[in-house]
């Protein structure tokens, strides 16, 4: 079985200064990760994902996830904010290779940005 | 291309009616999937198809959710005896492959409202 823990609800930060978005796994097999991003009345979009290549994983706008097995973390982060990251993130799990497979998305951060 | 749509955008219902809600996939995608996001969650797997059939309905709630794919492409979500907990923001989404870790494509959802 798979769950997902998004660490914080809520993220403010000031335009142009780090972002980082936390989120725990657990999983019994290999986990797929990913994070996906959703605008107000836009559909969820896929930012990255990671499926047991490199750990380090690039994604779109900027953002990047590093896949911590030993911390059971996949943190998603982006060096500078901009005022259009401004959305709800979640963070998202699926085990590969499972008898049980499912996928499973976290509550979700809203990330603020100040300006 | 043309995304994934959803139709219609909203739904107003009476407790008690029965609702359909409708998914148009992207073109050439043979998976599908549902899900039902509920104020402040993150989306909630409820049924996946792989070509006409369902692969996977673990997530439907109860025997009142019902959905089909008949010729593979456009799929229905049917509700039947509506209750006021069923209100949602049901999503849609398609992806080339069948298995979870492959990149879903999300249409802009359905938000259900029961009276």
């Amino acid at each position: 079985a798979q769950s997902v823990t998004q660490l914080d609800s809520h993220v403010s930060v000031s335009e142009g200064t780090p972002v980082l978005l936390r989120c725990n796994y657990s999983s019994s097999y290999s986990p797929s990760l990913f994070w996906y991003v959703q605008h107000p009345n836009k559909g969820l979009q896929l930012l990255l994902k990671y499926t047991s290549a490199a750990t380090l994983v690039k994604g779109i706008n900027g953002f990047e996830a590093e896949f911590k097995k030993s911390e059971t973390s996949f943190h998603l982060t982006k060096p500078s904010a901009h005022m259009s990251d401004a959305a709800e993130y979640f963070c998202v799990v699926s085990d590969q290779g499972g008898r049980d497979d499912k996928i499973i998305f976290g509550k979700g951060t809203r990330l603020h940005i100040l300006p | 291309g043309a995304g994934v749509s959803q139709t219609p955008s909203n739904k107003v219902t009476e407790k008690g009616k029965y609702v359909e809600l409708r998914c148009d996939p992207i073109s050439g995608h043979t998976a599908l999937y549902w899900y039902r996001q509920s104020l402040g969650q993150g989306p909630e797997f409820l049924i996946y198809f792989q070509g006409t059939g369902a692969a996977d309905d673990s997530g439907l709630p109860n025997d009142r959710f019902f959905a089909v794919r008949p010729e593979g492409s456009v799929s229905t979500l049917k509700i039947q005896r509506t209750e006021r907990g069923d209100s949602a923001v049901y999503l849609c989404a398609s992806s080339r492959g069948g298995s979870f870790t492959d990149t879903q494509y999300f249409g802009p959802g359905t938000r259900l409202t029961v009276l």
